[in-house]
């Protein structure tokens, strides 16, 4: 039932841009994005409930295609502050959220 | 959004000895959950905590192992049992948000077994 992201991991330089993909097997009711730098907790970004929107937040938006079952999280002119791995999180139906297998993003000067 | 606090930290532990995380919430939340996630890897779902009732476990958790208690709304506690090494893990408590779709982390209990 775990989501697959991919890339599992990418190196950006300060101002590139990066796309982040969550693809589930199942289908989705809602997906969460959250960002994890090491030794924090998970730090909510945004979610996305079924209907096929888009999000946006600062330079962070995400996408959600609920017939393909996948949702995208695009970064756009990365900062250093962006570095961290990168989780979706996917609920079917009741509010038990299942995380994806993670996206190490690292961002240098 | 709500304020989450789990005691301990951090914390080493000896192997087979248990130890009880606490979790409390600032406000009354209908869904609480637990979390483990192992050096390295995703989060993983142990249990949601149900107030008033037992927990309801994920596929590879057991009572038995990780006993679970919500006494009310603002509070619950997960104790990890006769613990080894492979439950050095982070121990994170969530709850879903006022219209029950964000879910809030605490700042994670880190628990190492020597």
């Amino acid at each position: 039932q775990q989501p697959v992201q991919s890339p599992q991991a990418v190196i950006l330089r300060e101002g590139e841009d990066a796309v982040i993909n969550c693809s589930s097997s199942k289908a989705l009711y809602s997906v969460h994005w959250y960002r994890q730098k090491h030794g924090e907790a998970p730090v909510f970004l945004m979610i996305l409930l079924k209907g096929g929107e888009q999000k946006g937040h600062e330079k962070i938006s995400a996408s959600f295609n609920e017939k393909k079952q996948q949702s995208s999280l695009y970064l756009t002119a990365s900062q250093l502050s962006y570095s961290g791995t990168y989780f979706c999180g996917i609920t079917t139906g009741a509010n038990n959220l299942f995380f994806g297998t993670g996206t190490r993003l690292t961002v240098i000067p | 959004s709500a304020v989450i606090s789990q005691k301990p930290s951090r914390d080493i532990c000896q192997r087979g000895t248990s130890l009880t995380i606490q979790c409390q919430v600032d406000s009354q939340v209908t869904m609480m959950f637990w979390y483990r996630q192992q050096p390295g890897q995703s989060l993983t779902l142990i249990a949601t905590a149900n107030q008033g009732s037992e927990a309801t476990y994920e596929s590879g958790f057991v009572i038995d192992k990780f006993p679970i208690s919500r006494p009310n709304l603002t509070f619950s506690t997960l104790t990890v049992s006769n613990m080894s090494p492979e439950d050095s893990s982070i121990y994170l408590c969530s709850v879903a948000g006022d219209l029950g779709n964000t879910i809030y982390f605490g700042e994670g209990s880190w628990l190492t077994v020597v």
